[in-house]
């Protein structure tokens, strides 16, 4: 079965400093992959995907790169704020071309230390 | 952008009984899911809501337990049936206008079974 891991439950980093996320898969060729925020009692909110055919991709301070070989993707953050504090999760389509089902990984909760 | 109501946001139950949750999208959509996140976990599919037909659930969850509404493309009800206390938990609505494209995702519902 698909797997998703994000390796590291908690990270706690100084602000100012560039975090870095993991996100590993298995058993499974995502065509994307995506990255959510999800604050305390809310749903998660989208912030980036990226496509299988995609090295890298930014938006402001966060970027994201996929590597199909490794079946990896890091996010990162530069520039760290303690507004950045937040649990974040990976995302892949496991439904192929005719559905969709994206599933999460545990995700990692980030703290950001002024 | 897709704006998401969902209710109750949050309950207290007794055990078995039922809860019937609803998931308002402000414009159509082509998909719907629920998740479940329980508490200090990342997110599980429980179903895909189907317009006009039954919802397809993934591995562990079934009709009986969950039953899903989908009458439109705006509007699903997931009801949490016989619950016990081991249904505590966030319930979230989530919503995509196409495959291969970011989720969007209500406020959810807390929902605690004594």
């Amino acid at each position: 079965s698909q797997k998703i891991e994000q390796n590291s439950e908690a990270l706690n980093i100084q602000e100012g400093k560039t975090a870095t996320l993991t996100c590993n898969y298995t058993n499974y060729s995502p065509a994307y992959l995506q990255w959510y925020r999800q604050d305390p009692g809310r749903g998660p909110v989208f912030l980036l995907l990226i496509r299988e055919n995609e090295k890298e991709k930014r938006k402001e301070r966060l970027k994201v790169t996929f590597d199909t070989t490794l079946k990896q993707s890091l996010f990162h953050i530069t520039a760290s704020q303690p507004a950045d504090s937040a649990t974040y999760l990976c995302a892949l389509d496991y439904g192929g071309s005719s559905a969709s089902k994206i599933i999460f990984g545990s995700g990692t909760r980030l703290s950001i230390r002024p | 952008s897709a704006v998401i109501s969902q209710k109750p946001s949050r309950d207290i139950c007794q055990r078995g009984t039922s809860l019937t949750i609803q998931c308002q999208v402000d414009s159509q959509v082509t998909m719907m899911f629920w998740y479940r996140q329980q508490p200090g976990q990342s997110l599980t599919l429980i179903a895909t809501a189907n317009q006009g037909s039954e919802a397809t659930y993934e591995s562990g969850f079934v009709i009986d337990k969950f039953p899903i509404s989908r009458p439109n493309l705006t509007f699903s009800t997931l009801t949490v049936s016989n619950m016990s206390p081991e249904d505590s938990s966030i319930y979230l609505c989530s919503v995509g206008r196409s495959t291969n494209e970011k989720l969007f995702f209500g406020s959810g519902t807390q929902l605690s079974v004594l």
